[in-house]
C-alpha cells in the first residue's frame, strides 16, 4: 500500500530563515508526489509536482522540492522565508500500488516569525 | 476562467436531517472527489468519480453518498447526519488524461463548513 508521512505538525522559522518542510512516501513503484498549499479559509492549491521528469522540482512562490528514490523522500525547502509562507502543507503521493489514487498526508503548519 | 465552486459555504443542521452539499466544476475534469478535513487527519477521502455515472467509496464513505450525472457536478449526500460528520468538506478535481486514474494536479473548491448540532 502507498502512504505519505510528513515529519512535524508544526515548523516555525524566523523570517529570512530557510524553510524544510519533510515528507516521506512508501510506494513499490515510481510515484507521483505533490506539494499543495492551504491558506486559512481556502482549499489547497499546487505549489508543485514531481512526474518523473526531473528529480529536482521547482514550484511556485520561490519553493522547491527534490525526489530521493534512495531515501523515499520529497521534501520541500525555500531559501529564505517571508510572513505570506504561512499556511500549512501538503504532500501527496499517487501511484499504482495504491490504484492511482492520491493519498494526502496529515499536513504541516508553517509559522513565520518577524 | 473555469472554477470550482462549493455550496452552501457554511451550513448547520441537526442530527438525522439529510444534507446535501453541491459541487459544481467548469473545467470539464473526468475526475471529482470528496475529502473531509479534521484537525489531526489531514484530507480523508470521502467518495470520487473517474466520469459520469461512475462512483466509487473512499476510505470514510460510511454514512455518505454521491451520485455523477454529468461532468460538471457531484453532490455529496449526508443520508442521516451525525455529530461526527461535523468538518470542513472540499471537493476536487482532476484530468484523467492518461487513462490511469488520478496521476495530475487537483483543483480544489473552497470549501464547506458543516456542524451537525
Amino acid at each position: 500500500a502507498q502512504s505519505v508521512t510528513q515529519l512535524g505538525s508544526h515548523v516555525s522559522v524566523s523570517e529570512g530563515a530557510l524553510v524544510l518542510l519533510r515528507c516521506n512516501y512508501s510506494s513499490s513503484v515510481p510515484p507521483y508526489l505533490f506539494w499543495y498549499v492551504q491558506y486559512p479559509n481556502q482549499g489547497l492549491q499546487l505549489l508543485l509536482k514531481y512526474t518523473s521528469a526531473a528529480t529536482l522540482v521547482k514550484g511556485i512562490n520561490g519553493f522547491e522540492a527534490e525526489f530521493k528514490k534512495s531515501e523515499t523522500s520529497f521534501h520541500l525547502t525555500k531559501p529564505s522565508a517571508h510572513m505570506s509562507d504561512a499556511a500549512e502543507y501538503f504532500c501527496a503521493v499517487s501511484s499504482n500500488t495504491g490504484g492511482f489514487k492520491t493519498i494526502f498526508g496529515a499536513g504541516t503548519r508553517l509559522f513565520v516569525k518577524a | 476562467d473555469a472554477e470550482i465552486t462549493q455550496s452552501p459555504r457554511h451550513k448547520i443542521t441537526e442530527t438525522g436531517r439529510q444534507v446535501t452539499l453541491a459541487c459544481h466544476q467548469t473545467w470539464n475534469h473526468n475526475n471529482m472527489f470528496w475529502y473531509r478535513q479534521d484537525l489531526g487527519h489531514g484530507l480523508r477521502l470521502i467518495h470520487y468519480s473517474y466520469g459520469v455515472q461512475d462512483t466509487n467509496k473512499g476510505e470514510v464513505s460510511d454514512g455518505y453518498s454521491v451520485s455523477r450525472s454529468n461532468t460538471e457536478d457531484l453532490p455529496l449526500t449526508l443520508e442521516s447526519a451525525a455529530s461526527s460528520q461535523t468538518s470542513v468538506y472540499f471537493c476536487a478535481s482532476s484530468v484523467n488524461g492518461d487513462g490511469k486514474g488520478d496521476t495530475d494536479t487537483q483543483y480544489f473548491g473552497p470549501g464547506t463548513r458543516l456542524t451537525v448540532l
